[in-house]
């Protein structure tokens, strides 16, 4: 079975600063879709950003990007010049059909 | 907005009861999936639907059942209400494509069992 493992339950950044969200996955498929999707206190999960598994080069948008590493299994999120809005609970979600979510890091923004 | 609506947005009701959750894709999806999410968790994935086939199903008792429309609207039933069902109810629409399925949401319902 899959599983996704989210290490960190709180982190914190001051603003316009960088944070890095930690996420390994396991898996014994070698095609597969990973994702970051934000949760605002309003609980609409709002994708953040999606890197394919066949593909090197890692995803980029806007201000976040991620650094996957496929033999270590390995999906972290990289979040520059934060903002307040930024502040939400981010999940990890690895995918094959469905999507296999990790337990969510919970971001808060420091003014 | 993601285009994905669900209906009600809170629901309240009593154990043993029977429920039906509502959910609209966005347009052109064809694919809908269902995940459960309890308070602190991340979501769990019930059932999805393709074509109004159920098409894989999580961990989830024969109680939760679904149905997918001929406009690809979705609905969830729950029946025999246990406490523990209380949770928030994500529906997902994607368009099945090459293997690449990308999943919007809806901004769910929540779900207390008293």
């Amino acid at each position: 079975a899959q599983t996704v493992t989210q290490s960190q339950p709180e982190m914190s950044v001051q603003e316009a600063e960088t944070v890095t969200l930690s996420c390994t996955y396991d898996t014994s498929e070698s095609d597969y879709y990973l994702f970051w999707y934000k949760q605002p206190p309003s609980r609409q999960m709002i994708l953040v950003i999606r890197q394919e598994a066949y593909k090197q080069q890692n995803a980029t948008e806007n201000r976040f990007s991620v650094n996957f590493q496929k033999a270590a299994k390995s999906f972290s999120l990289k979040i520059s010049d934060s903002q307040l809005g930024d502040a939400a609970m981010y999940f990890c979600a690895y995918m094959v059909r469905q999507l296999t979510f990790g337990s969510g890091t919970q971001l808060t923004v420091l003014p | 907005e993601t285009g994905v609506t669900q209906s009600p947005t809170h629901l309240i009701k009593t154990r043993g009861q029977q429920v039906t959750l509502r959910c609209s894709s966005q347009s052109g999806h064809n694919t809908v999936s269902w995940y459960q999410q309890a308070l602190g968790q991340g979501p769990q994935f019930i059932f999805q639907y393709y074509r109004e086939e159920e098409n894989g199903r999580g961990n989830f008792p024969p109680r939760f059942s679904g149905l997918q429309f001929p406009n690809y609207s979705s609905e969830l039933n729950v029946n025999a209400l246990e406490l523990d069902d209380s949770a928030l109810y994500l529906c997902a629409s994607s368009l099945r494509t090459m293997g690449e399925e990308t999943q919007y949401f809806g901004p769910g319902t929540r779900l207390l069992v008293l």
